[in-house]
């Protein structure tokens, strides 16, 4: 099946850092990727969609400024938390359709200390 | 907003049994997912249903898009120890390609 890539797998920063996370869609292209967060024993929520060549859609909620996102090739979407905080930490998945489905990236663990 | 209820939250079962989750929804779905996502991992595909009605196996799980294009059931026969994980169920809609996920059932197996 189609493979999602992330990186890096785990960040530990400190308060006020700037954390890039990178997605990459293996062996197709991807013009649309989505961001999730998910905090412990939760589901996955929707972030934003990552748009290849235009601005991302951020949902209800999500600070855009705070959550940047680049789709910067057809195989490379960027997420950065910028000024992070503690409350920021969370583990961060990707996720990128196929004209069939959707798969999903193996996610990053993030720890703003 | 769309909202997807799975139940149940969490079974605690013996090797060798059978399973059965469930999503319920008010809205449509075009599409529903059923992913395993492991202790720390990103969520891994097992079934893909597109159609209302749609029945669809994958060894020993059998998943069924609902009549009425709202529900979906996940069934693991003959559970294994490696079955432990937690379940999503997630229905798209539309084109966008984005996916609404159920709360999550979580699954152990008692060997």
């Amino acid at each position: 099946g189609a493979v999602v890539s992330q990186h890096p797998s785990r960040v530990i920063c400190k308060s006020g850092t700037s954390v890039k996370i990178e997605c990459r869609s293996l062996d197709f292209q991807a013009t649309t990727m989505f961001w999730y967060r998910q905090f412990p024993k939760q589901s996955l929520m929707l972030m934003a969609t990552s748009n290849e060549g235009s601005k991302a859609t951020y949902e209800q909620g999500v600070e855009k400024d705070k959550f940047l996102i680049n789709h910067a090739s057809l195989t490379l979407s960027t997420l950065t938390v910028t000024s992070a905080h503690p409350e920021d930490s969370s583990f961060y998945i990707c996720s990128a359709p196929t004209r069939e489905t959707q798969y999903f990236g193996p996610g990053t663990r993030l720890l703003v200390l | 907003g769309q909202q997807l209820n799975q139940s149940p939250q969490s079974m605690f079962i013996q090797e060798g049994e059978d399973v059965s989750m469930n999503c319920t929804s008010s809205s449509i779905f075009n599409t529903w997912l059923w992913y395993k996502q492991d202790p720390g991992e990103g969520p891994v595909l097992l079934i893909a249903l597109y159609k209302a009605g749609e029945l669809t196996s994958n060894g020993r799980l059998t998943a069924q898009f609902g009549i009425t294009r709202k529900d979906s059931f996940l069934n693991i026969s003959a559970s294994i120890p490696s079955d432990v994980g937690i379940y999503f169920c997630a229905g798209g809609t539309g084109n966008t390609g984005k996916l609404i996920f159920g709360q999550g059932t979580t699954l152990q197996v008692k060997p």
